[in-house]
Order: structure tokens, then sequence, then C-alpha cells
């Protein structure tokens, strides 16, 4: 069965710092993969998805996402953190062989990521 | 453009009470996925609905269920509410288009449910 992992709960880094919140994957084949942001009481944003092509995937906000098939990681990062970053991430992961052909994406329990000024 | 809307925001109900929620996805989008999350968890996967057809079921009872409307508007439906029911859920819409390319899904703000 697919699944996606983020083994921190919570991640902190001082504002100016690069950053770094970790997800590994467990899926047939060759997954489509997606980071989301979620604010307090706010709805999920998208980020970035890596479907296919190049490894190194840009996305919203200066957010990058590196996919590594050997490792099967997918991990979220940013040169340089913003207070304003601070906020839930999710990865989540698509089994693009799903049989039910639905949208369906199975999300990760998300890390908290705080920027300390 | 209007982003994904949904109502009621906030929702206080009992155990055993019956409970609507209502989703519009943005202008074009014609699919429309629920998620529940619950306190200190990643959402989980409700329903899809494409077309007014239901194209994916998560693992839900049978208390839960949804529909799609000509406009493309949904409904979720929980019956004989529980304790348990308590979360957070989302409504997700996508343009679906046909073909392989998978179309990222865009969330609206959700409705806090808290069952009494």
């Amino acid at each position: 069965a697919q699944s996606v992992a983020q083994p921190e709960d919570q991640v902190n880094v001082a504002e100016g710092n690069p950053l770094t919140v970790k997800c590994t994957y467990s899926v047939s084949g060759n997954p489509y993969l997606f980071w989301y942001v979620q604010y307090p009481n706010r709805g999920l944003q998208f980020l970035l998805k890596y479907i296919t092509g190049d490894n190194l995937v840009k996305g919203s906000y200066g957010f990058e996402a590196e996919f590594n098939k050997s490792q099967t990681s997918f991990h979220l990062k940013k040169p340089s953190a913003l207070v304003s970053d601070s906020a839930l991430y999710f990865c989540a992961v698509r089994d693009p062989y799903s049989p039910d052909r639905d949208d369906k994406i199975i999300f990760g329990k998300g890390t908290r990521l705080h920027i300390l000024p | 453009d209007a982003g994904v809307t949904q109502s009621p925001t906030h929702l206080i109900k009992t155990r055993g009470q019956h409970v609507t929620l209502r989703c519009s996805p943005i202008s074009g989008h014609k699919s429309v996925s629920w998620y529940q999350q619950v306190l200190g968890q990643g959402p989980q996967f409700i329903f899809q609905y494409y077309e007014k057809e239901e194209r994916g079921r998560g693992n839900f009872p049978d208390r839960f269920s949804a529909r799609q409307f000509p406009n493309y508007s949904s409904e979720l439906n929980v019956n004989a509410l529980l304790l348990g029911d308590s979360a957070l859920y989302l409504c997700a819409s996508s343009l679906r288009t046909s073909g392989a390319t998978y179309n990222e899904q865009f969330f609206g703000p959700g409705t806090r449910l808290t069952v009494l």
C-alpha cells in the first residue's frame, strides 16, 4: 500500500538559515509527489509537485524539493528561511497506477516548522 | 478568481445528529474531493466526485455519503454523528483534464465540525 512518512514532528530553524523538511514515500512504480502548507485556521495551500522530469522541483514562496528515487525521498528545502514560513507542512503521494482511477492522495502526518527570529 | 469555498466554517452538533457540509469548486473545475483532517493528523481521503459520479471512496463507514450537483458543487453528509467525527473537513477541486496528466488539487478553508 502506498504511504508517506514525515519523520520529524517539528523542525526549528533560525531565520535566514536554510531549512529542510524530510519526507520518504512507499509506492510501487513512479510516484506523484506533493508538498502542501497549512497555516492556522486555513486550508491546505499547494506548494509544488513532482510528476516526472527534473528531480529538482521549484515551487511557490521560494521552496523547492528534490526527488531521490534511490532513497525514496522528497525533501522540501528553502535556502533562507523567513519567520512567515512557520506553518504545518504536509508531504503527499499519489499512486499513478491506482486501479480506482481516482485522484486520491495520501498525506503524511505533517511537520510543524518553526522559524525563530 | 474565487478559490474553493466551503460552508459553514464552523459547526457544533451532538452525537447521533446528522450534518451536511457544502463545497463550491473553483470555476471550471469538475472534480471535487473530500478529506477529513483530525487534529494532529494529515488529511484522509473520503470521496472523490467527477462529472457527478463517484470516482473514489476512502475507508470510511456508510454513515458518510456525498453527491455532486450539475454545477459541480458538492455536499458531504454524515449521519449518526460520533464524537470521533470531530475534525476539519476539507474540500478540494481539480481540473481533471482527460489524458494522463494529473492536475493538482486546490483546497478550501475547511469546515470545523465539533461533535459533543
